[in-house]
């Protein structure tokens, strides 16, 4: 099983913030990706990487931005939130071709005033 | 249909086994999974499998695949309390696409 981290779990912040929403995965998988999931339970893809310096939108437009700079680790940016951006934010991994399982980690619950 | 879907909600009795169904929208994905998702945390891997099998079974777990009817149930036997969390089947290869496509989710509550 993947070991793949989040930081932070919460985060509480006023309009207008930049913020950055971390993720890290210690079993060396090519793939990343960030999931936006809604109150109604969907998830959907935000952004994904097939490794360094590869970076890709989803099939959700967001506003946040994300690099790919170190193979275990996939930063999501917001330049300037806006409640809209309030949401469960889950990254995950996979390194296995073929059957291509995604292992995720715990999600950042990002709440906008 | 262009979403994969599942029921919004279950209800069974602790003990009694609970089926959960899927839809899913393209015969050639490769791959289906199932996760589960408890409140607060991320999704789950609990198993998947590969298009060109019927069944696949993992102790409590039962994978059933109808791939003409592009339908998946799990099953799971002797549900327990600690089951109650929200589960979502998804697909790999929608559509020629390398990505994962998610079902909606369902929610089981165990009941005793």
């Amino acid at each position: 099983e993947a070991d793949i981290y989040q930081t932070p779990r919460y985060l509480v912040i006023g309009t207008g913030k930049k913020i950055t929403l971390e993720c890290s995965q210690t079993m060396g998988h090519d793939k990343m990706y960030w999931y936006q999931q809604d109150p109604g339970m969907e998830l959907h893809l935000i952004h994904y990487s097939y490794g360094v310096n590869s970076t890709e939108k989803g099939d959700l437009s967001s506003e946040s931005t994300v690099s790919r700079i170190r193979t275990e680790h996939f930063p999501l940016t917001l330049e300037s939130a806006r409640p809209s951006h309030t949401s469960q934010y889950l990254c995950a991994s996979s390194g296995r071709p073929g059957v291509n399982e995604q292992f995720f980690g715990p999600g950042t619950r990002l709440t906008v005033l | 249909g262009e979403d994969v879907e599942q029921s919004l909600f279950l209800s069974v009795r602790e003990g009694d086994s609970s089926v959960i169904n899927c839809t899913y929208t393209d015969s050639s994905s490769t791959y289906l999974y199932w996760y589960k998702q408890e409140p607060g945390a991320g999704l789950q891997l609990l198993t998947y499998i590969f298009s060109n099998m019927d069944m696949k079974q993992d102790q409590r777990l039962t994978v059933l695949l109808n791939k003409k009817d592009k339908h998946l149930s799990l099953r799971i036997a002797d549900t327990q309390t600690g089951d109650s969390a929200i589960y979502f089947c998804a697909e790999w290869g929608a559509g020629g696409g390398n990505k994962l496509t998610f079902g909606t989710g369902t929610q089981l509550k165990v009941e005793l």
